[in-house]
């Protein structure tokens, strides 16, 4: 099936450094989200994107995240400065429409550690 | 919002035994919800999409029941085998967002026993 490529797999930071975690979408999808699992906890949406813009964030999405798709390229995640809560798996999802009935395609997560 | 709970944490079943996991959501007018499947160090994968006019839906070698009256939703694992040993996370769309937003269950770890 469609896959979404999520790089690095593992990234390990000091508090307070930047980070830019990485997002391959399905080739023609047109929206994209990130999703936020804390360790033992549910996944929780944090953003959608589409057309270069955040459609909708959740107070989980601090003013000292980002997310963009420079021309086409990797859907990133940007957290500057990292804080210690931090630390999670983030995923990166992507699909061919919006609304209830689409179905979305996640990547495998990017494992944060913020030390 | 929508609040879905999903029990239990962990399963292990033994080779050809069937296994139960529940979800059950708040909002009624959910109308379309999802099973992924996460195996180790891979993706969500689609397992299956339910419509709300479907009570009871049939995979290979799983079945979906959906119980809107108790807005309950569960997947019916039949004959384990090793193969099924993962995660699987129930999700419902938010249904006051149009931005596919997912509120998803915590998950339940499956471990097929030989």
């Amino acid at each position: 099936g469609p896959k979404v490529l999520q790089i690095p797999s593992h990234q390990i930071i000091d508090m307070g450094q930047m980070v830019t975690l990485n997002c391959d979408p399905v080739s023609n999808h047109l929206y994209f989200y990130w999703y936020k699992q804390i360790l033992g906890q549910q996944m929780e949406f944090l953003v959608n994107f589409y057309n270069g813009k955040v459609m909708e964030k959740s107070k989980l999405f601090k003013d000292q995240f980002s997310v963009e798709r420079p021309d086409g390229s990797y859907f990133t995640l940007k957290i500057q400065p990292t804080a210690l809560e931090d630390s999670a798996v983030y995923f990166c999802a992507s699909s061919g429409g919006l609304g209830g009935a689409e179905t979305l395609y996640f990547g495998s997560g990017t494992r944060l550690t913020v030390l | 919002g929508e609040q879905v709970e999903q029990r239990p944490p962990h399963l292990s079943v033994r080779e050809g035994d069937s296994a139960v996991i529940i979800c059950t959501y708040t909002d009624p007018n959910s109308y379309y919800f999802f099973w992924y499947k996460q195996e180790p160090g891979a993706g969500l994968q689609l397992l299956m999409k339910v419509f709300s006019s479907t009570e009871i839906n049939e995979g290979q070698g799983f079945t979906v029941l959906l119980n809107k009256k108790d807005k309950q939703l569960s997947l019916n694992l039949t004959a384990a085998h090793p193969g099924d040993s993962a995660v699987y996370f129930c999700a419902v769309p938010q249904s006051c967002s149009a931005g596919n937003k997912l509120t998803f269950g915590i998950g339940t770890r499956v471990l097929v026993r030989p």
